[in-house]
């Protein structure tokens, strides 16, 4: 079993639906971390979190350590949302130390 | 200031051959970690570079080595490649709470 499984693994929404993708992890962690990756290949790092819940713009992100869960929420989804939403997690003291990688979940939004 | 920035973007090489990639972190950011992401799956870590010292290192062979130089800057070798290389290879350089990745290079073997 992979210490990071996500779900769905594909999704696919109309413009302006509420999306969730979820996260859980099964080690004890120092960080979480919600990526999302473009076609070609370009990560981009969207939240950072240890504890509670973070926003931004269309965004937020909550996390639950007791429950060792995090959710990643869009709001009002958009096509250009379309892309590849990953959970990682790092162990030990620092927070971008060694990232374990969930797989990925798939986000196609049809206009 | 242009990010990370990884050389080449695209590579294609043929079995048993050496290849060097490149990794220029973000300005100010002194750690560099490099992962390989096969189609279809999430990335692997493969090492973390500190104070030209690797810091850390994920379950790859040692054909798989790696470079930090004192402007921060690494280089990621793989010796005597094998199909099963072939992956997009991804640079993330951080500074604390920070962190930044680069496009990756493509790397295919033939």
């Amino acid at each position: 079993k992979n210490e990071v499984e996500q779900s769905p693994q594909n999704l696919t929404a109309q413009e302006g639906e509420f999306i969730t993708i979820n996260c859980s992890y099964s080690v004890g962690i120092s960080a979480l971390h919600w990526l999302q990756q473009h076609p070609g290949g370009g990560i981009v790092s969207l939240f950072m979190l240890s504890s509670g819940k973070k926003k931004h713009g269309r965004l937020i992100a909550t996390i639950n350590i007791q429950e060792k869960h995090s959710s990643l929420h869009i709001t009002a989804s958009h096509p250009r949302d379309s892309a590849v939403y990953i959970c990682a997690v790092s162990k030990g003291g620092t927070s971008y130390g060694k990232l374990t990688f969930g797989q990925g979940t798939i986000l196609t939004v049809h206009p | 200031d242009a990010g990370v920035t990884q050389s080449p973007t695209h590579l294609i090489k043929t079995r048993g051959q050496q290849v060097t990639l490149r990794c220029s972190p973000k300005s100010g950011h002194d750690t560099v970690s490099w992962y390989q992401q096969a189609l279809g799956q999430g990335p692997q870590f493969i090492f973390q570079y500190y104070e030209e010292e690797e810091r850390q290192r994920g379950n790859f062979p040692d054909r798989f080595s790696g470079h930090q130089f004192p402007n921060y800057s690494s280089e990621l070798n793989v010796n005597a490649l094998l199909l099963g290389d072939s992956a997009l290879y991804l640079c993330a350089s951080s500074l604390q709470t920070e962190a930044f990745f680069g496009q990756g290079t493509r790397l295919t073997v033939v």
